[in-house]
C-alpha cells in the first residue's frame, strides 16, 4: 500500500536558523513527489516536483532532495513569513493521478 | 495563480439536504480533483476525473457522487449530508497523472 509519513508533525524555528523536514515513502512505482505549501483557510500551493533519487529543486530558501525512500525540504536562513504547514504528496503508482498526502509538518519562524 | 474557483467559500447546512459544490478551471486542464481535508486525516481524495464525462472514485467516496459535463466544470454532490461530511473541500486541476495538481481555494463545509 503506498504511504506517506512526514516528521516532525510540528517545528518551532528562530528566523535565521536552518533546518529540514523530512518525508518518508512507500510506493511501489514512483509518479512524482510533489511538495506544497499551506497557509491556514488557504489551498495548497504547489513548491516542487521530483521524479527520481538525486533530484534537486530550490526556491528562494527552500530546497528539495530524493532519496529511493525519502525526500526533504532543507529551509536556509528561515524568515517569519516562511511559517506555514508543509505537503508532501506521492503519484500513486498506477498512474491515474492520484496523489497520496501526508500529514503535513506545520512550522513557525519565530522573529 | 491558476485560475479556479470554487462555490460556495462556506456552506452551513441541515443533516438529510442535497448539496453541490462547483469547481471552475479557466486552465483548460483535463485532469481535475475532489479532496477533503480534516485534521488528523490530511487531503483525502474523494473523486478525480480524467475528461469530460470520465470520472472515477477515490478513498473516501461513500456518500459523494460527481459530474463533469464540461472541461471546466466538476461538481460535487452529498446526496444526503451528514455530519461526518463536515469539512473542508479542495478542488484540484492537472495536465496530466504524473504531473503536479493545482488547489482551488477552498469550500468550508458545516452540516448541523
Amino acid at each position: 500500500e503506498d504511504q506517506v509519513t512526514q516528521s516532525p508533525e510540528a517545528l518551532r524555528l528562530q528566523e535565521g536558523e536552518s533546518s529540514s523536514l523530512n518525508c518518508s515513502y512507500t510506493v511501489s512505482g514512483l509518479r512524482g513527489l510533489f511538495w506544497y505549501r499551506q497557509d491556514p483557510g488557504k489551498g495548497p500551493e504547489f513548491l516542487f516536483t521530483l521524479y527520481s533519487a538525486g533530484e534537486e529543486k530550490e526556491k528562494e530558501r527552500l530546497k528539495a532532495t530524493l532519496t529511493k525512500k525519502e525526500s526533504f525540504l532543507h529551509i536556509t536562513a528561515p524568515k517569519p513569513e516562511d511559517s506555514a504547514t508543509y505537503l508532501c504528496a506521492v503519484g500513486e503508482s498506477s498512474n491515474t493521478g492520484k496523489l497520496i498526502f501526508g500529514q503535513g509538518t506545520t512550522l513557525q519562524v519565530k522573529p | 495563480d491558476a485560475g479556479i474557483t470554487q462555490s460556495p467559500r462556506h456552506k452551513v447546512t441541515e443533516t438529510g439536504t442535497p448539496v453541490t459544490l462547483r469547481c471552475h478551471q479557466t486552465e483548460n486542464h483535463r485532469y481535475m480533483y475532489w479532496y477533503r481535508q480534516d485534521p488528523g486525516h490530511g487531503l483525502r481524495l474523494i473523486h478525480y476525473s480524467y475528461g469530460v464525462k470520465d470520472t472515477d472514485k477515490g478513498e473516501v467516496s461513500d456518500g459523494y457522487s460527481v459530474s463533469r459535463s464540461k472541461t471546466e466544470d466538476f461538481l460535487l454532490t452529498l446526496e444526503s449530508a451528514t455530519s461526518s461530511q463536515t469539512s473542508v473541500y479542495f478542488c484540484a486541476i492537472s495536465v496530466g497523472p504524473s504531473y503536479e495538481q493545482y488547489f482551488g481555494p477552498g469550500t468550508r463545509l458545516t452540516v448541523t
